[in-house]
């Protein structure tokens, strides 16, 4: 059975910081892994998708890499905004649909 | 148009009552999903429709109904709830299973079971 780590589960740091968050699988056979993103009370956003063939994603100031065969994900943001607070979730599909992690709760303050 | 709108927002119900969470994607997409989120817990997936046929059921009590009648509409039917069933009920969709794309979520409904 599947399941996703991350770590840690809080973090605070304050703005301008380039910052690394954590995510850990069990099982390497998987299709696909996404970072999202979920302000409180709302839903989530999809930040970056990485394929099982890929090694990392970008997008703007948001960098996600995958190791496959040791079953982590990190996903570095630089130079932290206060607007970058909010909860990050890793999930991974494989043989069964999306698996979440319990997410890293980020407070950057200003 | 939002990508993927929940309805209602917020929703607060007695044991005895039965009501319905709606779900509507305007993304074109194949597959939808129901999630719960229970505080400091991660988000538990209930119920995945693919092409409008229910392809995974995480062994979910039967006081929660899905309904698919088309591609773009998802609905969740609730009776006779528990109080530990208070939570955020999210839907979301994507293009392709069981290897998804990008999801998409809406913002939930925030359930309350007294």
């Amino acid at each position: 059975k599947q399941e996703v780590t991350q770590i840690p589960a809080a973090l605070s740091v304050p703005e301008g910081e380039n910052l690394v968050l954590n995510c850990s699988f069990t099982d390497s056979a998987i299709y696909n892994l996404q970072w999202f993103r979920q302000d409180p009370g709302k839903g989530l956003t999809s930040l970056l998708l990485i394929q099982s063939s890929q090694r990392e994603q970008t997008s703007g100031r948001l960098n996600a890499s995958l190791d496959k065969s040791s079953g982590r994900s990190t996903l570095y943001i630089a130079a932290s905004q206060p607007g970058d607070s909010a909860t990050y979730l890793c999930a991974v599909s494989g043989n069964t649909p999306l698996v979440f992690g319990k997410g890293t709760r980020l407070s950057v303050i200003a | 148009e939002t990508g993927v709108t929940q309805t209602p927002r917020h929703l607060v119900m007695g044991m005895t009552n039965k009501k319905s969470l709606k779900c509507e994607q305007h993304l074109g997409h194949n597959a939808m999903y129901w999630y719960k989120q229970s505080a400091k817990k991660p988000l538990e997936l209930m119920f995945v429709y693919s092409l409008e046929e229910r392809v995974e059921n995480n062994s979910v009590p039967s006081r929660f109904s899905p309904e698919c009648p088309n591609s773009s509409h998802l609905f969740l039917h609730l009776h006779t709830l528990q109080p530990e069933d208070s939570a955020l009920y999210l839907c979301a969709s994507s293009q392709g299973t069981p290897s998804p794309g990008k999801l998409f979520f809406g913002s939930g409904t925030q359930l309350s079971v007294l």
